[in-house]
């Protein structure tokens, strides 16, 4: 059982480029999300989503797309790079049981970024 | 803004030591949890205390809730220098699939 895993480890992008982070999880979990991290600032949401075909806005979302096409997969795109956009990105999810084990919520490794 | 605001953003003990740290939110919600980061690492879930419960115990950690006052505390008890990450808390408005995590402290066991 892998859990919720994402790719690349560690991108370096130049200014303007797009990319896509992938997200895979393989526990059947309806709920998935991705939050940035930045020194001081804790995780801050960008999208997430309760179910394929599902998605909304967190509390940063400009500059970011995402897709729900499967229950296993929630990539992330930037469509345009900035330094602004230098962070590390987690993916998370969760399922929606019951008990707290159905309200924990599980994150990737992280994916470091740097947009040159 | 953040939901989850938490207290000290620092905090440094020795070994043995009790360690404390405070999470306040702003609306109403279904439950709360703190989660566990280790330096360049996910987060891992720890515990979660439900709106209608005001103490929770697991192991070491002993979490509170006051709803009155949107505050929850987590103690960590006999600290041990493994437990130095930062520590978060997340909640998510009643009704919506929305978490949000505070900004986190950072504890350092000192051996």
């Amino acid at each position: 059982n892998a859990g919720v895993t994402q790719t690349p480890k560690f991108q370096v992008l130049k200014t303007g480029q797009s990319m896509t982070l992938q997200c895979a999880q393989d526990m059947n979990h309806e709920y998935m999300s991705w939050y940035r991290q930045d020194p001081g600032m804790g995780l801050r949401l960008i999208h997430y989503s309760v179910g394929a075909g599902i998605t909304d806005q967190g509390e940063v979302p400009n500059g970011y797309n995402v897709s729900r096409s499967t229950t296993e997969d929630f990539p992330l795109r930037l469509l345009s790079a900035a330094p602004s956009q230098t962070s590390v990105y987690f993916c998370a999810s969760r399922g929606f049981g019951t008990g707290d084990s159905g309200n924990t919520i599980y994150f990737g490794e992280g994916s470091w970024l740097t947009v040159v | 803004s953040q939901q989850g605001e938490e207290d000290p953003q620092a905090l440094s003990i020795q070994e043995g030591e009790n360690a404390t740290m405070n999470c306040s939110y702003k609306t109403s919600i279904n439950n709360l949890q703190w989660y566990r980061q280790n330096s360049g690492r996910g987060l891992v879930h720890l515990i979660l205390i439900r709106s209608n419960e005001r103490e929770k115990h697991s192991g070491r950690l002993r979490v509170t809730l006051d709803t009155s006052k949107k505050s929850s505390s987590l103690l960590i008890t006999a600290s041990r220098a493994a437990d130095t990450a930062s520590y978060f808390c997340a909640t998510a408005n009643s009704g919506t699939y929305k978490y949000i995590f505070g900004t986190g402290t950072r504890l350092k066991v000192l051996a």
